[in-house]
C-alpha cells in the first residue's frame, strides 16, 4: 500500500533560518509525491509535486523538496522561513482506488511555527 | 485556474437536523471529487469518492446513509450531513479532480466548519 509518514508532529524555527519538514514514502512502482499547506480554518493548498526528473522541485511560496531515492524521501525545504509560514503542512502519495481513480493518502501533518 | 468553492463555510445546527454543503469546481470539469473530514489537529480522513453520475464509494467506517453524497454534475457535488448530532461536528474539506489525467492532481475547496449544538 502507498504511505508517506511525517515522523514530527511539531517544527519550530526562528524567522530567517532554513526550515525542513520531514517525510518518508513507501511506495510500490514510481512514486508520485505532493506537498499540501494549511492555514488555520482553510481548506488545503498546494505547494509542489514530484512525478519525474530533477530531484529537487520548485513551489509556490518559496519552498522546495528534494526527492531522495535511497531514503525514500521528499522533504519539503525552505531556505529562509517567514513568519506567515506558520501552518500545517501534509505531504501526499496517490493510491490506486480501483475503477481508474486514485485517492490521496496524507501524511499525519507537521505543525511548522516560526518565531519571530 | 483550478478553483474549488464550498458553501456555506461556516454552520452550526440544532441535534437531528439535516445540513447540505455544497462543493463546486469553479473553472474546470471534475469527473471526481473527494469529501473528507478533519478533527482539530489531525489528518484529513478521506469519506468518500464521487464520480459524476454514479454513487459514491464510502470509506469503511463512513456510514452512508448518514453522509448522503450527490454528485449531479461535472462541476458539482454535494454532502448532507442528516440528523446531525454533536459528534458530527468536524471540518470538512471536499477536493475535486480535473477531468483531464493529471497524475491524480486534486483542487481543495476552503472547508466547511459544521457545529452541530
Amino acid at each position: 500500500a502507498q504511505s508517506v509518514a511525517q515522523p514530527e508532529d511539531q517544527v519550530n524555527v526562528a524567522e530567517g533560518n532554513p526550515l525542513t519538514v520531514k517525510c518518508t514514502y513507501s511506495v510500490s512502482g514510481n512514486p508520485y509525491l505532493f506537498w499540501y499547506v494549511q492555514y488555520p480554518n482553510r481548506g488545503l493548498q498546494f505547494l509542489l509535486k514530484y512525478i519525474t526528473g530533477d530531484n529537487l522541485v520548485k513551489g509556490s511560496y518559496g519552498f522546495e523538496a528534494e526527492f531522495n531515492k535511497s531514503q525514500t524521501s521528499f522533504h519539503l525545504k525552505k531556505p529562509s522561513a517567514l513568519v506567515s509560514d506558520s501552518a500545517l503542512y501534509f505531504c501526499a502519495v496517490p493510491a490506486y482506488s480501483g475503477a481508474g481513480s486514485y485517492q490521496l493518502t496524507f501524511g499525519k501533518g507537521t505543525k511548522l511555527s516560526v518565531i519571530p | 485556474g483550478a478553483v474549488v468553492s464550498q458553501h456555506p463555510s461556516w454552520v452550526i445546527c440544532k441535534s437531528g437536523t439535516s445540513v447540505k454543503i455544497e462543493c463546486r469546481s469553479l473553472d474546470f470539469q471534475a469527473t471526481t471529487m473527494f469529501w473528507y473530514r478533519q478533527f482539530p489537529k489531525q489528518s484529513l480522513m478521506l469519506m468518500a469518492t464521487s464520480n459524476e453520475g454514479s454513487k459514491a464509494t464510502y470509506e469503511q467506517g463512513v456510514e452512508k446513509d448518514k453522509f448522503l453524497i450527490n454528485h449531479a454534475s461535472l462541476t458539482l457535488s454535494t454532502l448532507t450531513v442528516t440528523s446531525a448530532h454533536p459528534e458530527d461536528s468536524s471540518f470538512y474539506i471536499c477536493s475535486a479532480r480535473p477531468k483531464r489525467e493529471d497524475y491524480n492532481e486534486q483542487f481543495f475547496g476552503p472547508g466547511t466548519r459544521l457545529t452541530v449544538l
